[in-house]
């Protein structure tokens, strides 16, 4: 049961497009289509902003958009501006009734 | 108004045992799956355990698996998660959270967390 692996830190100017990567295996990322993305700012509880791979809860900006290749999973960012500047998350369904966390990648913007 | 408030979180010895309950407000709680997640002090998230809506099914990390149990009572609208020979590494800020199924990890609604601290 081994974190996903994300970017330590990415950044970005604002306007620009970022994507952060989220990388597993073929025992979680690969098989299910399970995969969400979390954002949490300093101090603050994580907010939900994709789900099932490519889907955004109602109120989430049309900015944030997700895919995945194989066992890799990305979120990309659009239009950055200085407010998504935070910690962003993967999670994925790993089977037998256990999920995982990526370790989480930090974006700056710049 | 989706509410979800933790709450016994407090400094412990290792070694001993510690129990912390989520209440839920402005939802039908009977309707979710719960699960807890934790934040180590500076670090990433990590998931602990997940329980189905009808207590049918439950999942642990294999770094509590053995030590900490969960329970949830949809009556009262509460969950637990009771954390035996807790360890250094326990300590962490313990968030509830809740999904519409067991297996998806889509954890729409957060309370604020709870703080473990394990040490002598």
């Amino acid at each position: 049961q081994s974190a996903l692996t994300q970017p330590a830190s990415v950044s970005g100017s604002p306007g620009q497009s970022i994507t952060i990567s989220c990388t597993g295996t073929s025992s979680d990322v690969g098989t299910y289509h399970l995969v969400s993305w979390y954002q949490q700012h300093p101090g603050k509880a994580p907010k939900f902003m994709i789900y099932e791979e490519t889907k955004r809860p109602s109120g989430v900006s049309n900015r944030f958009s997700g895919s995945k290749s194989g066992n890799t999973a990305s979120l990309t960012i659009s239009g950055l501006q200085a407010d998504d500047e935070a910690d962003y998350y993967c999670c994925s369904y790993a089977g037998s009734g256990t999920l995982v966390f990526g370790g989480g990648t930090k974006l700056t913007v710049l | 108004e989706v509410q979800l408030v933790e709450s016994g979180g407090t400094l412990v010895q290792p070694g001993r045992s510690l129990r912390l309950s989520c209440a839920a407000s402005g939802f039908t709680f009977g309707d979710y799956a719960m699960h807890w997640v934790r934040q180590a002090p500076g670090k990433g998230l990590e998931w602990v355990s997940s329980i189905s809506w009808n207590s049918g099914s439950m999942g642990f990390a294999g770094s509590v698996k053995g030590r900490f149990t969960i329970s949830r009572d949809n009556a009262k609208n509460s969950l637990h998660l009771q954390m035996n020979s807790l360890r250094g590494e326990d300590t962490a800020l313990y968030y509830c959270t809740r999904s519409p199924s067991y297996r998806e990890p889509n954890f729409d609604y957060w309370g604020q967390g709870t703080l473990v601290t394990v040490s002598s």
